[in-house]
């Protein structure tokens, strides 16, 4: 089976950082992916880790620990814009790729 | 070059009835995987396919069916319709390679049973 896990809501301050975590269990491992979802809007691609390590684009930057099974989004410099769901994705050996519940993300003023 | 196009975007229709949804993928793609969005809930996984092949196959229903056409473009067919098969439907298309797991998105159909 797979299962990925995220928190399900997560509140910060517009200009704050914020890391939104992701555990996985998948029966073969290919990496971890994020997407952001707008309210009403399609899911967009936002990075993803095939190896361990830190990857960074821009005011978002995501990490993978294959040994730990774990991942995170970190969002720097947080504006209102991103307020948004936040979902992380892995993809097995059966190339299907399966998403968490998602992270809502409200911003603050 | 051109997104996924989904269609149609907004669909009402009554219990028991079936329905059809359309999906062109991006040109090149060869993947087409579905995926059902209810409100809070995470994006379920419906079916995948690739090269008209179903590759895979999520936790639903027989109810839930698909196919995929030589020009890539898919369609999902939901039969016996019920009141929990109100939705926002999303297909996503990719080149179907193991170490490109960028999925894109179409806008969705919003699927209403009543």
């Amino acid at each position: 089976g797979q299962s990925l896990e995220q928190p399900s809501e997560v509140t910060a301050v517009e200009g704050a950082i914020v890391q939104i975590n992701c555990t996985y269990q998948t029966s073969g491992f290919y990496g971890l992916s994020w997407y952001q979802q707008h309210d009403g809007g399609a899911p967009t691609f936002l990075s993803y880790n095939g190896l361990d390590g830190l990857e960074e684009t821009g005011r978002f930057s995501s990490f993978l620990s294959r040994s730990d099974s774990y991942g995170y989004l970190l969002l720097q410099e947080l504006q209102m814009k991103d307020s948004a769901s936040y979902f992380c994705a892995s993809m097995d050996s059966s190339y299907k790729l399966i998403f968490g519940s998602g992270t809502r993300l409200l911003v603050r003023p | 070059k051109a997104g996924v196009t989904q269609t149609p975007r907004y669909l009402i229709k009554t219990r028991g009835q079936q329905v059809t949804l359309s999906c062109s993928p991006i040109s090149g793609h060869r993947s087409v995987s579905w995926y059902q969005q209810t409100p809070g809930q995470g994006l379920q996984f419906l079916f995948e396919y690739f090269s008209e092949t179903q590759r895979n196959k999520g936790n639903f229903p027989g109810r839930f069916s698909g196919r995929q056409f030589s020009n890539s473009r898919s369609e999902m067919n939901v039969s016996t319709l019920e009141l929990g098969d109100s939705a926002l439907y999303l297909c996503a298309s990719s080149l179907g390679g193991v170490a490109n797991t960028e999925a894109f998105f179409g806008q969705g159909t919003r699927l209403t049973v009543v």
